[in-house]
């Protein structure tokens, strides 16, 4: 079964660097993701496609300061420089045949 | 810049349909996937179901018997029908759009628009 797994928190200091993780079921490792950031009080919105080799494309408008890898059945998100404005609510979403799904989310609060 | 919009009712009474339209501007609603998903305050993102522009659509299996999504390509929207509703579908609703087939990665979302069940 797919399933798309995420520690709901996670912390950093203003002007520090933040890896986020999801982790694909077993089985899964060729699974592609998406990232997407959702600020307080606001909806959520598309950051980049993450596929298993590592490489990513990334949403209108995203700064460099947001990068992605991959490893086996995790995917990273990384945030360099960060910033107060990237404290938000981060989810990784896949899709197979048929569905689509979401992570939990992790909470990322800027210190 | 695609833009998408939702609209409908705030407020759902127990035991009736949930009715959303989401309008697409900015770009072609051909050769995407249109999807909708929900979040309940305080809590995750939820996919409800897709369609194709062509009129194929997958719903979450857990409220399949529930969901209907159609396609207007001519007016450039879709809509969603959530029948049968109870307070647990208390939620903001998002329509997105999806690329690159099985519904894809979201890459352009609406503002969201929070609908609530009560009598």
């Amino acid at each position: 079964q797919l399933v798309l797994t995420q520690s709901p928190s996670a912390s950093a200091s203003l002007g520090a660097s933040v890896k986020l993780t999801c982790t694909l079921s077993s089985g899964h490792s060729s699974y592609a993701i998406a990232w997407h950031q959702q600020q307080p009080e606001k909806g959520p919105r598309y950051l980049m496609k993450l596929n298993s080799d590592g490489s990513h494309s990334k949403g209108d408008g995203i700064p460099d300061r947001f990068s992605g890898s991959s490893s086996g059945t995790e995917r990273y998100l990384t945030i360099s420089s960060l910033q107060s404005e990237d404290e938000a609510d981060y989810y990784c979403q896949t899709w197979g045949t048929g569905i689509a799904l979401f992570g939990g989310g992790t909470k990322l609060t800027v210190l | 810049q695609v833009q998408l919009q939702e609209s409908g009712p705030g407020l759902v009474k127990p035991s009736e349909t949930l009715s959303l339209i989401c309008i697409v501007s900015g770009g072609s609603i051909s050769s995407y996937y249109w999807s909708w998903i929900r979040q309940p305050p305080g809590k995750g993102l939820e996919w409800i179901g897709y369609i194709y522009y062509s009129g194929t659509t997958n719903y979450n299996p857990s409220l399949k018997s529930r969901v209907t999504i159609s396609v207007d390509t001519s007016k450039k929207q879709f809509s969603l029908k959530l029948s049968s509703v109870t307070a647990a579908d208390t939620a903001v609703y998002y329509c997105a759009r999806g690329y690159g087939g099985n519904s894809g990665p979201f890459d352009y979302w609406g503002q969201g628009t929070l609908v609530t069940v009560s009598s």
